[in-house]
C-alpha cells in the first residue's frame, strides 16, 4: 500500500493568494483528518469526514479555510485568501472502521505533509 | 472537550539509560491511547497503543501503561539508542472519532 499521500509537499505563495493542499487517502479507509501542525499551537484538528461525509469542522480557524471530499479517494484543503499567519506544516491522516476495539479500529495513518510558507 | 496534558515538554537522556513522558487527560470517556513518534522533517508515525480495557502494553524497549482512575498514561523507553531521539506526542480519543494530541516532548538521546 502507498500510504496517504499528499501533494504538493512543499508551497511557497504570496499573501492573499489560493492555496489548495490535496490528499489521497489509503484505499479503503473511510475517515480522513486534516491536520495543522505549528510550534506555537502543535498538532490541530481541523476536519474530519467519514464517508466523504464532512462530520466535524469546528477546528477550521475561519471562512478562509474550506475543505472538500468530492470522492473516496481525494479530499481537497483550501485556504483563500491566503496570510502569514497560516504558515504551518499541513497532515492528512486516515484511518479505517475495522472492527471495535480491533487492531486497526481508531488508528490514524499520517501522510507526509504540506510544508506551506505564506509570505 | 477533551484536553490532553503532556509533560515533560523535553527531556534529555544518555544512551542505555530510561525515558519516561506522562500525559494526562480530562475526559473520562476517553477509551483509546495512542503514541506518536515525529523526526524531523517527517509525518507521526504510531509506536504504540493501548486502550482503556488494558492496563498495561509492551512492545520490545516500549511500554505504555494506563491508569483510567487518575487519567493519565505513560510511555516508557529502556535502553535508549540514538535512533530514539525525535519528538514524540501522546493522544486521547473520547466519543467520537477525534483524536486530541498533547503538546509534544523532545526527546534527545545522547551518545
Amino acid at each position: 500500500d502507498a500510504g496517504v499521500i499528499q501533494s504538493p509537499r512543499h508551497e511557497v505563495t504570496e499573501m492573499g493568494q489560493e492555496v489548495t493542499l490535496r490528499c489521497k487517502p489509503i484505499s479503503g479507509h473511510d475517515y480522513l483528518f486534516w491536520y495543522r501542525q505549528t510550534m506555537m499551537r502543535g498538532l490541530e484538528l481541523l476536519i474530519y469526514f467519514n464517508n466523504n461525509v464532512p462530520i466535524d469542522d469546528s477546528g477550521m480557524p475561519e471562512d478562509r479555510f474550506s475543505a472538500k471530499m468530492p470522492n473516496a479517494s481525494f479530499s481537497t484543503l483550501k485556504i483563500q485568501p491566503s496570510e502569514p499567519r497560516d504558515s504551518a506544516v499541513y497532515f492528512c491522516a486516515s484511518r479505517t472502521l475495522g472492527l471495535a476495539g480491533g487492531p486497526r479500529a481508531d488508528t490514524q495513518y499520517f501522510g507526509p505533509g504540506t510544508r506551506l510558507t505564506v509570505l | 472537550g477533551e484536553n490532553v496534558e503532556q509533560h515533560p515538554s523535553t527531556l534529555s537522556v544518555q544512551e542505555g539509560d530510561s525515558a519516561v513522558i506522562k500525559c494526562t487527560y480530562s475526559d473520562s470517556a476517553s477509551n483509546y491511547f495512542p503514541w506518536y513518534k515525529q523526526e524531523l522533517g517527517k509525518r507521526p508515525q504510531l509506536i504504540i497503543d493501548i486502550r482503556s480495557n488494558v492496563g498495561e502494553k509492551k512492545d520490545q524497549r516500549i511500554a505504555v501503561t494506563l491508569n483510567k482512575t487518575a487519567k493519565h498514561f505513560s510511555l516508557h523507553i529502556t535502553e535508549t539508542q540514538p535512533e530514539d531521539s525525535a519528538v514524540y506526542f501522546c493522544a486521547a480519543k473520547a466519543a467520537g472519532n477525534k483524536l486530541t494530541f498533547g503538546g509534544g516532548t523532545r526527546v534527545l538521546v545522547k551518545p
